[in-house]
């Protein structure tokens, strides 16, 4: 399970209050992903990154935001324009971004209040 | 862009029995379809995939199967254990892209 790592576990923040999730990989990875988990909605994409410096939207990336100064690391932030931030974050790492395997990280789960 | 839709979302079997879980995807482009395994409070892992230059692959007791023309594959685990419960997502992507999954079918093996 070693590779990929997320920090912290569970979070808490009050409403209004940015946010940033850690996400850090040992595996010399070219790309990594954020996604967003919820109850009965799968997986949904919020950012990728194929290569440092650059990024990609996914499909809900409204209220959030990356940056990918280095290649182990993939820090995203929860803005307080996302309406509703409450959820299950995983953060994943390929060799590259295409028909490769994508290892993820244990996940943090964030609460705002 | 790509869209993934995942059959049934949920699933009970006796152990011993067979399930299957369907997807279909929207973008005749996509090459790659791996499908995960997550298990309560852990986080997702590859339990096989396939490319589109092929039509089947099978690991044991899993197998998955691929129709390019009807833009759908499948999962299929036979000779189901209680082990097997969990929630399973299918995913699709083309070259240069992020996977996009489906929404999961929760596995429940009753022994």
């Amino acid at each position: 399970d070693g590779g990929i790592t997320q920090s912290p576990k569970y979070l808490f923040r009050k409403e209004g209050q940015n946010v940033t999730l850690s996400c850090e990989q040992n595996l010399n990875h070219d790309a990594m992903y954020w996604y967003r988990q919820d109850p009965g909605q799968g997986l949904r994409l919020i950012y990728y990154s194929q290569i440092v410096n650059d990024f990609q939207k996914g499909d809900i990336a409204e209220g959030y935001s990356v940056s990918r100064e280095k290649k182990e690391s993939f820090p995203l932030t929860v803005t307080s324009a996302q309406k509703n931030p409450t959820a299950f974050y995983l953060c994943a790492s390929s060799v590259q971004a295409q028909a490769y395997e994508q290892y993820f990280g244990p996940g943090t789960r964030l609460t705002v209040t | 862009g790509e869209n993934v839709e995942q059959h049934p979302s949920t699933l009970s079997v006796q152990e011993g029995d067979s399930a299957v879980i369907k997807c279909t995807y929207s973008d005749s482009a996509s090459n790659y379809f791996p499908w995960y395994k997550q298990e309560l409070g852990k986080r997702p892992q590859l339990i096989i995939d396939i490319r589109s230059n092929v039509g089947e692959k099978k690991d044991q007791r899993i197998a998955v199967t691929l129709n390019k023309t009807a833009k759908h594959f499948s999962l299929h685990i036979t000779e189901t254990q209680p082990e097997d419960s969990a929630v399973y997502f299918c995913a699709a992507s083309m070259a240069g892209t992020a996977l996009i999954f489906g929404k999961g079918t929760t596995l429940s093996v009753s022994s």
